[in-house]
């Protein structure tokens, strides 16, 4: 079965820096991109970037760029979304979502999500 | 970045009627173009992949249709669980980068 877990909700102060992660299990993790999706509070999904785990070869959406880095560890099958200075604007639900790869690479399975908030 | 726009923003429909959303992309995405379904705190649910086929598991009374730049999904005889938010979302680029439409949110009149 396939399954994306995710870390646990953050609570974070600005300025702060943050990882969260996606554990895959159920299928082979280098086989298939994996990518991030922002939903803030009341709002809609934001497609962030993708990975392949395979070769770690990561692209971003351009409002995200620079703003966050996607990465990959084949050894744990885990994806991570990192902030290096979190800002206030960053509270969201974040999920990871898998590309399928028969048919196009639709978002075919998801993690349950990070909630994350920024506040002094 | 393919922008996708969805109408209408909010449907109110009594349970047992039959709806259509709509998803217009700004350039033609062939037929790569998958629906969601989200729920209040959950994460979204797949319910078709290019443009018309329905995901594992899920009922014959959501359909998908369309090509090209126009798209629609057709729920027909409206059940209480399909209230929530739908989402389109495209993937016709290379590396997969995807993007969704701002939703279409059903709820019950």
């Amino acid at each position: 079965e396939v399954q994306l877990v995710q870390s646990g909700p953050e609570v974070k102060k600005p300025g702060e820096s943050l990882k969260i992660s996606c554990k895959a299990s159920g299928y082979s993790f280098s086989n298939f991109w994996i990518g991030w999706v922002r939903q803030m509070p009341g709002k809609g999904l934001e497609w962030m970037g993708i990975i392949n785990p395979g070769d770690s070869f990561v692209k971003y959406s351009p409002s995200f760029a620079g703003q966050v880095t996607i990465s990959a560890d084949t050894s744990v099958t885990t994806a991570h979304l990192q902030w290096s200075r979190l800002e206030a604007s960053d509270t969201a639900t974040y999920y990871c979502a898998r590309s399928s790869d028969t048919s196009g690479y639709f978002s075919d399975y998801w993690g349950q999500g990070t909630v994350v908030t920024v506040s002094s | 970045e393919i922008v996708l726009t969805q109408s209408p923003a909010t449907l109110s429909v009594s349970p047992g009627e039959s709806v259509t959303l709509s998803c217009t992309a700004r350039q033609s995405v062939i037929t790569n173009v998958a629906w969601f379904q989200q729920k209040y705190g959950q994460a979204p649910r797949l319910l078709i992949y290019g443009a018309s086929t329905r995901a594992t598991g899920v009922p014959a009374r959501f359909s998908g249709s369309g090509f090209g730049r126009e798209f629609t999904l057709t729920i027909s005889s409206l059940q209480s669980e399909d209230f929530g938010v739908y989402y389109c979302q495209q993937y016709n680029d290379w590396p997969p980068m995807c993007s969704f439409g701002q939703g279409t949110k059903l709820e019950i009149k």
